[in-house]
């Protein structure tokens, strides 16, 4: 299988407690997204890289959130101190700079719940 | 006002219906559209992108897009209740360093056999 990989696919945590996502694109794609979805909304950007650069990031990623994308391959993003209000799930989207680099592929999503 | 406005629905027909979505927008900076499908617990799944004003077909959906009325559309032909799904439109502004994605809230589909 050579889609965008996520992993836990589930988490439950206790507020206050800090959280790692990783995600593993598609193979050939320089470019990695981060989006949250709460019940009933769309997906929110949150940010987004090009290799190892971290271009755009969402005035909602608070200072309680940082991403990575060491080596241009995986990313993770991490929550500090979590809150309720983060309970929602993480996706995570990549696509390529040939063609039609518009094109997201998102994968099956972490869906976090803080108690 | 939200850039981008979708009816959450619920939406339910009966297997074999055309299935109309909608989006409308309010900033003329998008430039591109796309259709995801998104089953329950699952990540949004690529269904149609397009470019420009006009219709594209591939198998039993057509997306169309008016940017003079900002406003898209989805059409699914024969529905089957595999199609039963949430709907999210999204568009992109496209230009150098900015590939993020605008999204609806997305319609919730129920096909009934």
């Amino acid at each position: 299988d050579t889609g965008v990989s996520q992993d836990p696919r589930h988490k439950i945590t206790k507020r206050g407690q800090n959280v790692t996502f990783r995600c593993d694109p598609i193979s050939e794609h320089n470019r990695l997204y981060w989006y949250r979805q709460t019940l009933g909304q769309g997906p929110e950007f949150l940010t987004y890289f090009q290799n190892e650069a971290q271009l755009e990031k969402s005035r909602l990623l608070s200072d309680r959130f940082s991403a990575e994308r060491p080596k241009g391959s995986f990313s993770t993003l991490e929550i500090q101190r979590t809150e309720q209000g983060d309970s929602a799930m993480y996706l995570c989207a990549s696509s390529s700079d040939r063609g039609t680099g518009e094109k997201l592929f998102f994968g099956s999503g972490t869906q976090l719940s803080v108690l | 006002q939200k850039e981008v406005e979708q009816d959450p629905g619920p939406l339910s027909v009966p297997e074999g219906a055309i299935v109309s979505l909608n989006c409308t927008y309010s900033n003329s900076a998008f430039q591109y559209f796309m259709w995801y499908r998104q089953y329950s617990r699952k990540g949004p799944e690529l269904l149609m992108y397009t470019y420009s004003s006009g219709n594209k077909e591939d198998g039993r959906f057509t997306a169309q897009v008016d940017k003079s009325s900002k406003y898209i559309s989805l059409f699914i032909r024969d529905s089957q209740p595999s199609d039963s799904a949430t709907y999210l439109c999204a568009m992109g502004k496209g230009g150098a360093g900015s590939y993020q994605l605008t999204f609806g809230k997305g319609t919730k589909l129920s096909v009934i056999p």
